[in-house]
């Protein structure tokens, strides 16, 4: 069975850092593109970064350039997300999902997600 | 950047009935290179991650069941659920990617509840 297990979601100030883990079994992690995908409270989900499966290709949204860093580990089959001078607005419940077999233009497992929440 | 935009926010429908919720794009999501539609549909309820439904527009994800169908080409979709259960009250979001630069958008969302 797939599972995507996120952790490290918090309470932060302002300008802080956090850094977003992600295990995943049932599945060869290293064969898989993968994504972080955020969604702030009452609203639709918004992909955040994206990862090739050995780490050459990586992509993100306008809104986390310059701050946030994707990366993982094939051999710890984790994915990460590196988040540093976070604003009020980055508050949101953090997925981590796998880019489907067919097209990494879907997201095909998702996580339970982790919650970060940026406030003073 | 390609906007989705989705109608109804929200609709109520009767056990049984058919729900219908559409999904337009601001630009065609057609791809001529390979004559796919790059849309998706995914289901979630509360407390839940979403769940993938539909890709390439109208490929149910296995395991779905076959009351979910998806339709349109180029700008215009269509999620229909064809005979509505109590356990697909949920939040639906169509989702597009584009190639150029890569970038992956979602709807706003639309609420399907039981009437």
């Amino acid at each position: 069975e797939v599972q995507l297990v996120e952790s490290g979601g918090d309470l932060v100030q302002p300008g802080g850092s956090l850094r977003l883990s992600c295990a995943a079994s049932g599945f060869t992690f290293s064969t898989y593109n993968m994504h972080w995908v955020r969604q702030a409270p009452g609203k639709g989900p918004e992909r955040v970064s994206y990862i090739s499966s050995s780490s050459v290709t990586i992509y993100y949204a306008d809104s986390v350039k310059g701050r946030f860093t994707i990366s993982r580990d094939n051999v710890k089959n984790s994915l990460y997300l590196q988040m540093n001078s976070l604003r009020v607005e980055d508050t949101a419940v953090y997925y981590c999902a796998r880019a489907s077999m067919s097209s990494s233009a879907y997201f095909d497992y998702w996580g339970r997600g982790a919650l970060v929440t940026v406030s003073s | 950047d390609i906007v989705l935009t989705q109608s109804p926010d929200s609709l109520a429908v009767s056990l049984g009935e058919r729900a219908t919720i559409n999904c337009k794009s601001s630009q065609s999501v057609l791809y001529n290179s390979d004559n796919k539609n790059y849309l998706g549909w995914y289901q979630q309820k509360a407390g839940q991650p979403p769940k993938l439904l539909i890709y390439w527009a109208s490929t149910r994800e296995s395991g779905v069941p076959d009351r979910f169908s998806g339709s349109g080409s180029g700008t215009d979709f269509t999620l229909t659920i064809s005979s509505l259960q109590a356990e697909d009250v949920a939040v639906y979001y169509c989702q597009q990617y584009y190639n150029s630069p890569p970038t992956w958008t979602f709807g706003q969302g639309t609420k399907v509840e039981i009437k």
